[in-house]
């Protein structure tokens, strides 16, 4: 029973389409986030919610949107995609109390824009 | 600007030896340590973590070291194994934040 889990695992689009990665945890924790990992293998955060409530926003472009419908799903919506936004994409969640700087990852979306 | 440095992108260890991943990190406001293991086509599996007040960490083959006024941790894995060949990423969290930095990763790889 995964415990974050993400959809798609793989993405391919054309440039200026617009996609969105699902992701969903079931281990009751209330923050989630979203990482990118680009083709030097360096893993960036991107996003951050608490609860719903965006507490981490790391200068990603206007065309991310991350959505938040409930504390167990974290979705990001790509607008306008561009050839730079090539990258495996990793969401994340992480509990309260002793556990909450541990982040429990999904296994990726590796998304390919043509 | 990188804050979390992993110098060494591969090492290669044989069956049964030590292994001795290095991580280097420059923002002093880093309050904890974690290491990820990181196989092909998954995402980073939390392996082992040190609060910044601690200078060891022991669990089972892993020990995490932390030396902070050289702003250094080292993962030692004893003795290896073959499936612990992965990348293995170094992190740290400034707790308020609670958001990872993370190193570029070593890839480990264990013969025979």
């Amino acid at each position: 029973d995964t415990a974050v889990s993400q959809t798609p695992k793989y993405l391919v689009t054309q440039m200026g389409n617009d996609k969105s990665i699902k992701c969903e945890q079931n281990l009751g924790h209330d923050t989630m986030y979203w990482y990118k990992q680009d083709s030097k293998k360096f893993l960036k955060i991107m996003f951050s919610y608490n609860n719903k409530e965006l507490i981490i926003n790391e200068t990603v472009p206007n065309r991310f949107s991350p959505k938040s419908p409930d504390k167990a799903h974290l979705n990001l919506h790509i607008n306008s995609l561009e050839l730079g936004d090539s990258a495996v994409y990793f969401c994340a969640s992480s509990g309260q109390g002793a556990s909450k700087n541990i982040q429990y990852f999904g296994a990726g979306t590796r998304l390919s824009v043509l | 600007d990188q804050q979390v440095k992993q110098n060494s992108p591969s090492l290669s260890v044989q069956e049964g030896r030590i292994s001795i991943l290095n991580c280097d990190y420059t923002n002093s406001m880093f309050d904890y340590f974690l290491w990820y293991k990181k196989y092909p086509a998954e995402g980073p599996t939390f392996l082992i973590s040190i609060s910044s007040i601690k200078d060891k960490n022991e669990d089972g083959r892993f020990t995490v070291f932390l030396n902070k006024s050289a702003k250094h941790l080292s993962l030692h894995i004893v003795p290896s194994q073959p499936g612990d060949s992965a990348v293995y990423f170094c992190a740290g969290n400034t707790g308020t934040a609670s958001k990872l930095t993370f190193g570029t990763g070593t890839r480990l790889q264990v013969t025979l």
